[in-house]
């Protein structure tokens, strides 16, 4: 069955990094595009990054631009989102989720099925 | 970015009532909208996509309508397991934003 699993996730200080995982399988990872959505108990969830079935394309929320990049490998159906110059703010689940079939990176009519369990990331000192 | 805002951010029911939530965009958004449920602890599902096609193996209670910036997501006869937290999604335009979230509890 489709399924996501993600990992990486931990208590980092503020300003660190951090590289989040998610393993895929069961459909063709290599056909679609891929997100990260958070979720925090104040915020609600919160869509962060998408990138495009070939990772040629990403996209980034504005509030992780220039901080998280965003990456894919096909030949592991693996994702990897590299968190940089982490803030308090950055703390949340982090969940991986499938999005469209398609090359592109259009937000028009992108679903989110599945997501992956979710991995705590704590930014605290 | 489209503002998502759900109504109620909860609610209290009994099994077998009839449950409405509502969720309106800050501008038009067609029917790019979808429906999720989350229970605690675990990943949202998605129930429906499109603002009313009903993602395959979810029970036919569940029912969404709308366009533009009015949407409704409607459960007949509340069962035991629909007690949990809905949220809404536009994905009209990057960013893709959700809902606050309607929590659906026992009375």
């Amino acid at each position: 069955q489709v399924q996501l699993v993600e990992s990486g996730g931990g208590v980092v200080q503020p300003g660190r990094s951090l590289r989040l995982s998610c393993a895929a399988s069961g459909f063709a990872f290599n056909s679609y595009a891929m997100h990260w959505v958070r979720q925090t108990p104040g915020t609600g969830l919160e869509w962060v990054a998408v990138i495009s079935s070939d990772g040629t394309n990403t996209y980034y929320a504005d509030s992780v631009k220039g901080r998280f990049t965003f990456s894919r490998d096909n030949s592991k159906n693996t994702l990897h989102l590299q968190m940089n110059s982490l803030k308090a703010e950055d703390t949340a689940v982090y969940y991986c989720a499938r999005g469209l079939r398609a090359t592109h990176i259009s937000a028009a009519g992108t679903v989110f099925d599945p997501w992956g369990q979710g991995t705590l990331v704590t930014v605290s000192s | 970015d489209i503002q998502m805002t759900q109504s109620p951010s909860s609610l209290s029911a009994s099994v077998g009532d009839r449950v409405t939530i509502t969720c309106r965009p800050s501008q038009s958004i067609s029917n790019y909208l979808n429906w999720y449920q989350q229970k605690p602890g675990r990943a949202p599902k998605l129930l429906i996509y499109a603002a009313s096609s009903l993602k395959g193996g979810v029970p036919s209670r569940f029912s969404g309508s709308g366009s533009g910036t009015d949407f409704t997501l409607t459960i007949t006869s509340l069962q035991p397991e629909d007690f949990a937290t809905y949220y809404c999604q536009q994905s009209y335009i990057t960013p893709l934003t959700f809902g606050g979230g309607t929590k659906v509890e026992i009375k």
